[in-house]
């Protein structure tokens, strides 16, 4: 049994770059949230996706995009990287638009130079 | 906006022992659900129990259980017999039942667990 899957581990990227994080949930989950964890900090709620539609948002700008596929995979898109940016990013996966318990990936660590 | 509050930043452990993680949360709503996440230093984050707000029981898994106060709006993770695996960093998280922010989890800034033999 499959759980959260995340890739790349690590990035590197220089400030102004664009970046696309994947995911792919646990088997038979069908609901994507992406998280921002800064060094020190809890996770911070980017954004949520459930029948490939965003369905909330956490306080972000416009520069974090996502997609969901019909697999139920998902990705994060970052456009004109800050330096600020620089963090682990979680996706966490559940079954159906609810309050289930949420499963997480390893995270893919950001870096940005 | 949600707020929840770990007020210990650090907590020392013998291995065998038991020991209490605070977690306290503000909100308005009446239906909510509480979450707490283990976070090793390789980075992924792992569900240990969830507490229903309606729960008239307080949940336990294993070696964890949680101390659910509703009315002083705490829920205090308990871990017996304490293993060196358990040093981590411990999260605190909740989320709302309904409405517009329907299964967003709101973290706390985490405690750090040390075991030690």
């Amino acid at each position: 049994d499959a759980g959260v899957t995340q890739s790349p581990t690590h990035l590197i990227k220089t400030r102004g770059q664009q970046v696309t994080l994947r995911c792919s949930p646990k088997s038979g989950h069908d609901t994507v949230s992406w998280y921002q964890q800064a060094l020190g900090q809890g996770p911070q709620f980017i954004f949520q996706y459930y029948e490939e539609e965003e369905r909330q948002r956490g306080n972000f700008p416009d520069r974090f995009s996502g997609h969901q596929f019909p697999n139920y995979s998902s990705e994060l898109n970052v456009n004109a990287l800050l330096l600020g940016d620089s963090a682990l990013y979680l996706c966490a996966s559940s079954l159906g638009f609810s309050n289930q318990p949420q499963h997480f990936g390893d995270g893919t660590r950001l870096s940005i130079l | 906006a949600q707020k929840i509050t770990q007020t210990q930043p650090g907590m020392f452990v013998q291995e065998k022992e038991a020991v209490t993680l605070d977690c306290t949360y503000d909100t308005s709503d009446q239906s909510y659900g509480l979450f707490w996440y283990k976070q090793p230093s390789s980075g992924e984050m792992i569900f240990l129990i969830y507490q229903g707000s309606y729960d008239e029981q307080n949940a336990t898994e294993g070696r964890y259980s949680l101390n659910f106060q509703k009315a002083r709006k705490s829920t205090n993770l308990v871990i017996s017999a304490s293993q060196l695996g358990d040093s981590a960093m411990y999260f605190c998280a909740m989320s709302h039942d309904r409405g517009s922010t329907l299964g967003r989890l709101y973290f706390g800034r985490g405690t750090q667990l040390t075991v030690w033999p």
